[in-house]
């Protein structure tokens, strides 16, 4: 298993701000990922975070306005950018051993609020 | 364009009571169908699910794929009011990258 602490565990920031939420994995793993889920939504995978390389944003998804980092195996942020009540959401890590371990781990999430 | 459709999407039931719960889906490059259980934040890993007909039990849960009609079922037989939660299917797709498509969920409320 994989145990995924997030911080912040919540913030309220203002629009036009920029928040970065630390992952970190109390294992290595190979995938890491982040998801947002809107208030009464489900989750939408935002982009996967590559070790030393750049993320895979998923449509409607860009670098400039979530960028993310992923210096090793048991760390990654996201950044949410130049921020409006549209982003409040909950953004959640994810995160998979390898292609073979089928169990998708979550952190706790990190509530956003934007004013 | 890959999708995940759940339903219903809200369902209150009295405890003892059976329910099941559907997830259908169209994805390009299928690899697995998954079922989580999410309570307050983060969702809880329920079943795995490859390959048609197989079911997959836990306790008073079960859940079985079809690849012909892309179709699951998620089963809670007796319910308790500790099933009360959003139970989330999602499906992985591989080709390209890798990559898991949630459904919207299905709110369960089980009323004591």
């Amino acid at each position: 298993s994989a145990v995924i602490s997030q911080k912040p565990s919540r913030d309220i920031c203002q629009r036009g701000t920029s928040l970065t939420i630390q992952c970190q994995v109390d294992s290595q793993v190979t995938m890491m990922f982040w998801y947002r889920q809107q208030p009464g939504q489900s989750l939408t995978l935002i982009a996967t975070a590559n070790q030393g390389s750049e993320a895979t944003y998923e449509s409607g998804f860009v670098i400039d306005k979530f960028p993310i980092s992923r210096p090793n195996l048991t760390f990654s942020t996201l950044t949410v950018s130049n921020m409006s009540p549209e982003d409040s959401s909950i953004y959640l890590c994810s995160a998979r051993k390898g292609l073979a371990d089928y169990e998708q781990y979550f952190g706790p999430g990190t509530r956003l609020t934007v004013t | 364009e890959d999708k995940v459709v759940q339903s219903p999407l809200s369902l209150v039931v009295h405890e003892g009571d059976t329910v099941t719960l559907n997830c259908s889906y169209e994805v390009t490059n299928f690899r697995s169908l998954l079922w989580y259980k999410q309570e307050k934040k983060a969702p809880t890993f329920l079943f795995m699910l490859t390959s048609s007909g197989i079911e997959k039990k836990s306790g008073r849960l079960s859940s079985i794929l079809d690849k012909k009609e892309l179709f699951s079922i998620l089963n809670i037989t007796a319910t308790q009011t500790g099933d009360s939660a959003v139970y989330l299917c999602a499906v992985e797709a591989s080709g390209g990258g890798f990559k898991t498509i949630f459904g919207a969920g299905t709110r369960l409320f089980v009323k004591a």
